[in-house]
């Protein structure tokens, strides 16, 4: 039982455009979100993050959006650039209980 | 140095053998855990801990063993290794419960089990 998806395993996107990544949840008792960004034989590292208190959280060129009646966030890379290009995973966790739920991932690659 | 290291970082073994994967972490985080990575999975928890000598399961705990004797160290063994644990294996290490629930990870070890 998949609780965080990410439906799409890859997305290419024009140097300069928008990137967007999405994230589905199905479990509601989820309150806070984050996600990670991980390059070839390293680890993941944390990228930004949200509660569920919010619906829009930005840092620099990365903003991520939460819709809790949809059960839906996003990722936003504006403008992308061709560092970004990596796997992306979203996750989420209720407080109270440490474990993250992580998706499957999607491959970003940033088109020069 | 500072950070969450592991070690080895690439290990091929048989089926059938004991194999023990390290983590050690120098920031005195309270939390510690152990992810596998595989294709069409994203990044499953193993097992985790929240303190020396708490260890609890994750989602695919069989065939795994973990021990946390000192709050630095979490080392991960699988006792009698299988095909279908070939994967790449993450630790991660985070403070305790607060609004930053970041977690820090090692560069990963990846294990091949011949």
């Amino acid at each position: 039982d998949q609780q965080v998806k990410q439906n799409s395993p890859s997305l290419s996107v024009q140097e300069g455009r928008i990137s967007i990544l999405n994230c589905d949840y199905t479990n509601s008792m989820f309150d806070y979100f984050l996600w990670y960004k991980k390059y070839p034989a390293e680890g993941p590292t944390f990228l930004i993050s949200i509660s569920s208190i919010k619906d829009k959280n930005e840092d620099g060129r990365f903003t991520v959006f939460l819709n809790k009646s949809a059960k839906h966030l996003s990722l936003h890379i504006v403008p992308s650039q061709p560092g970004d290009s990596a796997v992306y995973f979203c996750a989420a966790l209720n407080f109270g209980n440490e474990k993250l739920t992580f998706g499957t991932g999607t491959r970003l690659t940033i088109i020069p | 140095d500072a950070g969450i290291t592991q070690s080895p970082r690439y290990k091929i073994t048989e089926t059938g053998r004991q194999v023990t994967l390290m983590c050690h972490q120098t920031w005195s985080h309270s939390y510690m855990f152990w992810y596998r990575q595989d294709l069409g999975h994203g990044l499953r928890l193993i097992y985790y801990s929240a303190a020396a000598d708490i260890t609890d399961k994750g989602e695919v705990p069989d065939g795994y063993v973990v021990s946390r004797s000192k709050t630095e160290n979490f080392p991960l063994t699988l006792e009698s290794a299988t095909r279908s644990q070939t994967s790449v294996y993450f630790c991660a290490s985070s403070e305790l419960q607060g609004l930053n629930n970041e977690q820090f990870f090692g560069p990963g070890t990846r294990l091949t089990v011949l």
